[in-house]
């Protein structure tokens, strides 16, 4: 079984649309997050869960709204979609009851999102 | 912004060891040295980590100076499946600190 899972691999869409990407983990971890990486391949973190609490929250447009309904899930709603929103999105869960002593962090395979 | 210099790439023959450096002159005292890659479409996959001390696990070896200014990432018998970018990441010890990924280092592995 994936460790950390995310659907769909690959979103293609058009300006101005909404669209979710889920992510998924069977680690048991207490906490996760959603990476963006551009075109320059730079990662930079969006947001992170602690036992559903959003405890993370960069510079990112109110576009973006992560919704975590369990520890198991975090998902990526993005509204109004605009070409710079082109990117691949990264998931990744971690057990941070050691807080950054042990902030082992496993990924997703990615979701590929080009915007048209 | 990272808090930690790496030269951009490196070549390293197949079976020799990795040595790849990193320099983080502004590390504070709670601050932990975290190693990542990224192998080419992947997500980034945990490495080692340490405090002070030197770690090794089954993957590599983690060497920090006494000064804690700069460590070593060392993969000891080096594979072609080893060719990614390497982040070296200075992370703090609260649960709201961040993995701040910089630019990392290309290895290329080479026949």
């Amino acid at each position: 079984d994936t460790a950390v899972s995310q659907t769909p691999k690959y979103l293609v869409t058009q300006m101005g649309n909404d669209k979710s990407i889920k992510c998924e983990q069977n680690l048991g971890h207490d906490t996760m997050y959603w990476y963006k990486q551009d075109s320059k391949k730079f990662l930079k973190i969006m947001f992170s869960y602690n036992n559903k609490e959003l405890i993370i929250n960069e510079t990112v447009p109110n576009r973006f709204s992560p919704k975590s309904p369990d520890k198991a899930h975090l998902n990526l709603h993005i509204n109004s979609l605009e070409l710079g929103d082109s990117a691949v999105y990264f998931c990744a869960s971690s057990q941070l009851t050691s807080g950054g002593a042990k902030d082992i962090q496993y990924f997703g395979a990615g979701t590929r999102l080009s915007v048209l | 912004d990272a808090k930690t210099t790496q030269p951009p790439s490196m070549d390293c023959a197949e079976g020799r060891a990795a040595n790849l450096p990193c320099n983080h002159s502004t590390i504070s005292g709670n601050e932990y040295v975290y190693w990542y890659r990224q192998i080419h479409s992947q997500g980034p996959q945990y490495i080692i980590h340490g405090l002070k001390n030197n770690e090794t696990n089954e993957m590599a070896s983690l060497i920090i100076t006494e000064d804690r200014k700069s460590s070593t990432l060392i993969l000891p018998h080096a594979t072609l499946r080893d060719t990614a970018v390497y982040y070296c990441i200075v992370r703090g010890s609260y649960n709201t600190d961040k993995l701040i990924f910089g630019t990392g280092t290309r290895l290329q592995v080479f026949p």
